[in-house]
């Protein structure tokens, strides 16, 4: 069972590149997730799908977008990178009906923009 | 909207030892869920105890316990025993029952387990 995938795990752009962070998950949960983590400020919401065919802005959406392609997939895009874009992304999923659940992880992206 | 504080950015004991990690948060819900995650170095995110609002007592998972105060909107997470596997980042985070299911984070604390 593998949980929450992210493709890459690594990535560096130059500033301006355009590039498409890859999710999937297996479990099947309807909302689905993207967060950052920058040092000293924890993870923050970029965008969340609460079911397939919706999709919402959260805390930091700027400079991203994204596509529910379908239950299990859920894609991030940089249009044009900069260097504040620079950080470790996260998608995550969850169960619509049992917050108490939690969420499960991928194992992350470090996206280095220079 | 709600947001979670953790005061500690950094903390250090020595193995065997109890440390507790401080919590805080706001919002005007009366229903909701409060989680501790664990990141060690290799990124990943682990769930490691969650208390819901509504329960009373506090939750434990073999060596970790929270003091869960409602009242006060704290939620501190205790490890008794300490490992050194246990040296990691921990993040305090938030979910409301009703309305937009989004997970709030605190900044995080980091802790060092000394041999």
């Amino acid at each position: 069972n593998a949980g929450v995938t992210q493709t890459p795990k690594f990535q560096v752009l130059k500033t301006g590149q355009s590039m498409t962070l890859q999710c999937a998950q297996d479990m099947n949960h309807n909302s689905m997730y993207w967060y950052r983590q920058d040092p000293g400020m924890g993870l923050r919401l970029i965008y969340y799908s609460a079911s397939e065919g919706t999709t919402d802005k959260g805390e930091v959406p700027n400079g991203y977008n994204v596509s529910r392609l379908n239950k299990r997939e859920f894609s991030l895009r940089l249009e044009s990178a900069a260097p504040s874009q620079t950080s470790v992304y996260f998608c995550a999923s969850s169960r619509t009906l049992d917050r108490g659940y939690g969420y499960t992880f991928g194992s992350g992206t470090r996206l280095t923009v220079v | 909207a709600q947001t979670v504080t953790q005061s500690q950015p950094e903390m250090s004991v020595q193995e065997a030892e109890t440390v507790t990690l401080s919590c805080t948060y706001d919002t005007s819900e009366n229903n909701y869920y409060l989680f501790w995650y664990k990141q060690p170095p290799s990124r990943q995110m682990i769930l490691v105890i969650r208390q819901e609002a509504y329960k009373q007592q506090n939750a434990t998972e073999n060596r970790f316990s929270v003091n869960f105060q409602k009242a006060a909107k704290s939620f501190s997470l205790k490890i008794s025993d300490s490992q050194l596997g246990d040296t990691a980042m921990y993040f305090c985070a938030f979910i409301r029952i009703q309305g937009a299911q989004k997970l709030v984070f605190g900044q995080g604390t980091r802790l060092t387990i000394n041999p």
